[in-house]
């Protein structure tokens, strides 16, 4: 079956250090891959996507671009804000099925 | 409505007790999914909805947990005998039909707590 492995976090960095966050998958298919993100006290938002090999999804400074040689689909920010503080998760669709990785704690420090 | 909607937004209840919670889509979207969220994991698969029908229950944990949808529209999720173990944050998601490549959008959960 599908399957999504994320970084274990927690993750804790510096405000205005760089972000990565891995992510790689496994898939049957050539699923469509995202992030999304869950602030502290809100519902999950889809933060960015990419539907096939090679596109690169972007949204609010954070980019990930889908690597269908390597399986990978790693969040990046070159500069994280203290708002940036959240969970994130990446997932995969395939099917109409949404897999998600478990999830990476992100704290910024100011 | 402009989002998905659920509630209560809270619940709490004694072990045993039965629940039900409710999950307003997006309006138009056809295909509507259960997730479930337990404290400190990811998202866990419970069903989903290709209109009123179900062709993917396998996430239900047990014969206590069933989920209906009337109308391709609202969605219940309702959990019999509550037990302790059932503590997590349910979220359900919408999505449009055709758009497979679209993701989904989710709604702010219902935050259970079985005492």
């Amino acid at each position: 079956g599908n399957s999504v492995t994320q970084m274990e976090g927690p993750v804790t960095l510096s405000e205005e250090a760089f972000l990565t966050i891995n992510c790689t998958y496994t898939a049957t298919g050539y699923p469509s891959l995202f992030w999304y993100v869950q602030y502290p006290g809100e519902g999950l938002q889809l933060l960015l996507k990419a539907t096939k090999a090679d596109d690169k999804g972007s949204n609010k400074g954070f980019e990930a671009t889908y690597r269908k040689e390597t399986t990978s689909f790693h969040l990046e920010k070159g500069s994280v804000q203290v708002s940036d503080s959240a969970v994130y998760f990446c997932a995969l669709l395939w099917a109409r099925q949404l897999t998600f990785g478990s999830g990476t704690q992100l704290t910024v420090l100011p | 409505g402009a989002g998905v909607s659920q509630s209560p937004s809270n619940k709490v209840t004694e072990k045993g007790k039965d629940v039900e919670l409710r999950c307003d889509p997006i309006s138009g979207h056809t295909a509507l999914y259960w997730y479930r969220q337990r404290l400190g994991q990811g998202l866990e698969f419970l069903i989903y909805f290709q209109g009123n029908s179900a062709p993917d229950k396998s996430g239900l944990p047990s014969d206590r947990f069933s989920a209906e949808r009337t109308g391709e529209s609202v969605s219940t999720l309702t959990i019999q005998r509550t037990q302790q173990e059932d503590s997590a944050v349910y979220l359900c998601a919408s999505s449009p039909q055709s758009t497979e490549n679209y993701g989904y959008t989710f709604g702010s959960g219902t935050r259970l707590t079985v005492v």
